[in-house]
């Protein structure tokens, strides 16, 4: 079945405290990509990687970080993590090469920061 | 720069009403596609439809319709009949090759609640 798998799911964090929220997808897309969605703003992209070891800012970057270093994972890195991040997180994924590609997101990690 | 712009913020509807979720996108590109998600309150993004810029037939499936009109740079949502578990968010979203990768946008949603 294919799938995006984000983890956590739930978190509840405090100002300053590292977290990572996981993404794996098993489909071998090439493209990858977060999201967050805040109210009265809809999805917002963060970051995008077109490849492994291939990453870029996407429109909301700043307090985010990510790697690729295998094509299957993803990871959202909060290095210091502020209120304002508090969000709901969306992982995505797609093959690359067409502007019609179906995009699958994972479920979606309800983020606090307090 | 591409742009979705989703006017209704909230709409409430009696059971059984018809409604339209509007949505107007802008692009520079000649080739692009749109589509819409519904967000149940559970919180995940469940893909309605994708339509491709060259394809203005509208289409329906089931209580859905939509519309999509290259003239007025809008691709609309109806639900006809509606009903209590269409309660959500939509969004509607449009994408762009760019680059060599798709670039996607997102218009801000649109609240439906269907009252019983």
């Amino acid at each position: 079945e294919a799938q995006v798998t984000q983890n956590p799911r739930y978190l509840i964090t405090v100002t300053g405290k590292k977290l990572t929220v996981t993404c794996s997808q098993n489909m071998n897309h090439e493209y990858m990509s977060w999201y967050r969605q805040d109210p009265g703003l809809g999805l917002r992209q963060i970051y995008y990687s077109m490849n492994v070891e291939v990453t870029d800012k996407g429109d909301v970057p700043e307090g985010y970080k990510v790697s690729r270093k295998e094509k299957r994972n993803f990871p959202l890195i909060l290095e210091s993590p502020s209120p304002n991040q508090t969000s709901l997180y969306f992982c995505a994924s797609s093959d690359r090469d067409s502007a019609g590609n179906t995009i699958y997101f994972g479920e979606g990690s309800w983020l606090t920061v307090v | 720069a591409q742009k979705v712009t989703q006017a209704q913020t909230e709409i409430s509807v009696v059971e059984k009403e018809d409604v339209t979720l509007d949505c107007v996108y802008e692009t520079r590109d000649t080739t692009y596609y749109l589509f819409w998600y519904k967000q149940p309150p559970s919180g995940e993004l469940v893909f309605l439809i994708r339509r491709n810029s060259f394809d203005e037939q509208n289409e329906i499936s089931g209580r859905y319709s939509w519309n999509f009109q290259k003239s007025t740079s809008s691709f609309n949502f109806t639900i006809t009949a509606s009903q209590v578990v269409d309660s959500a968010v939509y969004f509607c979203a449009l994408s762009e090759a760019s680059g060599g990768y798709q670039k996607v946008t997102f218009g801000i949603g649109t609240k439906l609640q269907v009252i019983p």
